[in-house]
């Protein structure tokens, strides 16, 4: 199978600091993981793509300077989400896609992020 | 971003009956996907589409990859209590490299009442 942890679950932080969310491809090696937003009873909307050893690519609208994504090894990106703000609390979900040429992208459980 | 438009919004059946749903977007895509997820998980993978016209099952699950490219179809016989959820239609405009990002739909709330 492939299984994608992503860790914490649930995080609570007070405005202003930052926190640091992982996500691992836990039986696999993957290239290229995308990091997702998702507001309550909204769908999944693509925040950047990490690849591997290089500098992520960031959607229109995502700040690259408040969402630090590092992808420093082929089973692991982190996304950090600096300076945290009430508005960026949301569930934030990692994906890991196996092979440069396939679309099946394996999902993490998601964090819950609440900024107080 | 880009989203893909699902219908319908949600949906509230009685077990045992079936289940359709679909996803249209305005341009083309080359694989379809179709997502189940649960409250406070992240989406499972049911049934990946990669040909024009594919017709595809997955148990009670049967998904079609629209012959305009721009279309996918799931439908859900005989629905049980643990179908429900929601499910996400996604899209790849391409098969590999920048072109390969997913794009989510809208999602489809599905209640099965016992």
């Amino acid at each position: 199978g492939a299984v994608v942890s992503q860790h914490p679950s649930r995080v609570i932080c007070k405005s202003g600091t930052s926190v640091k969310i992982e996500c691992r491809s836990l039986d696999f090696q993957a290239t290229t993981m995308f990091w997702y937003r998702q507001f309550p009873k909204q769908s999944l909307m693509l925040m950047a793509t990490s690849n591997e050893g290089s500098k992520a690519t960031y959607e229109q609208g995502v700040e690259k300077d408040k969402f630090l994504i590092n992808h420093a090894s082929l089973t692991l990106s982190t996304l950090t989400v600096t300076s945290a703000h009430p508005e960026d609390s949301s569930f934030y979900i990692c994906s890991a896609r196996k092979g440069a040429r396939n679309t099946e992208a394996f999902f993490g459980q998601g964090t819950r992020l609440t900024v107080v | 971003g880009q989203q893909l438009n699902q219908s319908p919004q949600s949906m509230f059946i009685q077990e045992g009956e079936d289940v359709s749903m679909n996803c249209t977007s305005s341009s083309i895509f080359n694989t379809w996907l179709w997502y189940k997820q649960d409250p406070g998980e992240g989406p499972v993978l049911l049934i990946a589409l990669y040909k024009a016209g594919e017709l595809t099952s997955n148990g009670r699950l049967t998904a079609q990859f629209g012959i305009t490219r721009k279309d996918s179809f799931l439908n859900i016989s005989a629905s049980i209590p643990s179908d429900v959820g929601i499910y996400f239609c996604a899209g790849s405009p391409g098969y590999g490299g920048a072109t390969n990002k997913l794009i989510f739909g809208t999602g489809t709330l599905l209640a099965v009442q016992p």
